[in-house]
């Protein structure tokens, strides 16, 4: 039972490199999302999605792109990373109603330098 | 900009004594969930109250809501060490899926 998969663990990237952390759920839920957490910060919402092909943006949107072309899967791009990206990046799946609970990956640690 | 805020942002305590920490929000709410998250891994559910319900209660935790002041608090009860970590809530607005997350609450339980 995987639950959210989220690969890679680490990554270490140069200012201006692009890169996509993905995301993948095994239990159908509709709703996927992505956060950043940063220290002190608690998560933002970066971009969410409520099926396949239907996307939006949070609340902190810049300097990031998504897909939703399977209800399974939900990448994460940065376009050209940043210092102010270096983050920890979570992954989160709910079956997409109301009152219901979110499940989160393990988390992508990324550093850009 | 973050929906909710949780107070005290670090709390230290003995093991075996209760824990208890809060929760403020600013904006009508379709339910309130708070989260766990030990050091280095990803967030773990552990409640979910609705926006009509007052108290919940799961094994050692116990949640309360009072819409009326925007706040929730988290109660956890006879604590061990197993309980040290990261706790956040978290709401769901009005007709929204989207959860908006606070700073959160970092516990220690000292043996």
């Amino acid at each position: 039972n995987a639950g959210v998969t989220q690969t890679p663990k680490f990554q270490v990237l140069k200012t201006g490199q692009s890169m996509t952390l993905q995301c993948a759920q095994d239990m159908n839920h509709e709703y996927m999302s992505w956060y950043r957490q940063d220290p002190g910060m608690g998560l933002r919402l970066i971009h969410y999605s409520v099926g396949a092909g239907i996307t939006d943006q949070g609340e902190v949107p810049n300097g990031y792109n998504v897909s939703r072309s399977t209800t399974e899967d939900f990448p994460l791009r940065l376009l050209s990373a940043a210092p102010s990206q270096t983050s920890v990046y979570f992954c989160a799946s709910s079956y997409g109603g109301l009152n219901t609970e979110a499940f989160f990956g393990q988390g992508t640690r990324l550093t850009v330098v | 900009s973050q929906q909710g805020e949780e107070d005290p942002q670090a709390l230290s305590i003995q093991e075996g004594e209760n824990a208890t920490m809060n929760c403020s929000y600013k904006t009508s709410i379709n339910n309130l969930q708070w989260y766990r998250q030990n050091s280095g891994r990803g967030l773990v559910h552990l409640i979910l109250i609705r926006s009509n319900e007052r108290e919940k209660h799961s094994g050692r935790l116990r949640v309360t809501l009072d819409t009326s002041k925007k706040s929730s608090s988290l109660l956890i009860t006879a604590s061990r060490a197993a309980d040290t970590a990261s706790y956040f809530c978290a709401t769901a607005p009005l007709n929204d899926y989207k959860l908006s997350f606070g700073a959160g609450t970092t516990v220690t339980v000292r043996a």
